[in-house]
């Protein structure tokens, strides 16, 4: 079946820093999501990506599509404390008519200061 | 605005026990999505509702879970049998959209089964 994988599942990153986590799919996807779950939180929804080769920014972020849809990205600049959490992406493949958003293992955050 | 409010918020109880976590969606949202979370599985849909309508349970681990929506503002996800495995945070989350649209979720059910 379609799967979403993300990676690294882990990132330390020093405040400050950049870095970048990655969102890949087996499979086409009509459209991608991204969310934010701060520890001890609920999901928050961030952006939509919809068209090959999509960038799009929130301040320090910027997320990608590629120009295949089947992966995603999103870069991080001068990380900040406030950016601690697990950053998901959700996919909707669009072989399967009628499927649902399928979410990746998340890449999980920590910053040191 | 609420948000979509889940209930309880923790819940701990002991094997074999009946567990109802409950769900009110933002109004004016016809998606309805219960996801399970845990470490080693990550974030599991287990059911959504379409208008009410169940759409998709694939999800559903077995058949002690069993999920209702008698109207738009309410729906709930029922354990029975609960088992230790069933340990997790639930959440649910409402959208306007299957996929096109940002799903809200709520604070999520944090239940342990002892």
């Amino acid at each position: 079946g379609q799967q979403v994988m993300q990676i690294p599942q882990y990132q330390h990153v020093q405040e400050g820093e950049d870095f970048t986590t990655y969102c890949n799919s087996s499979t086409t996807l009509s459209n991608i999501q991204w969310y934010k779950q701060r520890p001890g939180g609920h999901p928050v929804f961030l952006i939509q990506l919809v068209k090959s080769g999509e960038v799009k920014k929130q301040k320090r972020l910027t997320f990608q599509f590629g120009e295949a849809k089947k992966n995603s990205s999103l870069h991080i600049t001068a990380t900040q404390t406030t950016d601690v959490g697990t950053y998901f992406c959700a996919g909707d493949p669009i072989e399967a008519a009628g499927n649902k958003l399928t979410f990746g293992g998340g890449t999980r955050v920590l910053v040191k200061p | 605005d609420a948000g979509v409010i889940q209930s309880p918020r923790h819940e701990v109880t002991e094997m074999g026990q009946e567990v109802t976590l409950r769900c009110k969606p933002i109004s004016g949202h016809d998606y309805l999505f219960w996801y399970r979370q845990t470490m080693m599985r990550g974030l599991e849909l287990l059911i959504y509702f379409n208008n009410n309508v169940p759409i998709d349970d694939s999800g559903m681990p077995e058949d002690r879970f069993s999920a209702k929506m008698p109207n738009a503002s309410f729906s709930t996800l029922k354990i029975q049998p609960s088992e230790p495995r069933d340990s997790a945070v639930y959440f649910c989350a409402s959208s306007t959209d299957r996929v096109l649209e940002p799903q809200h979720f709520g604070d999520g059910t944090r239940l342990s089964i002892l």
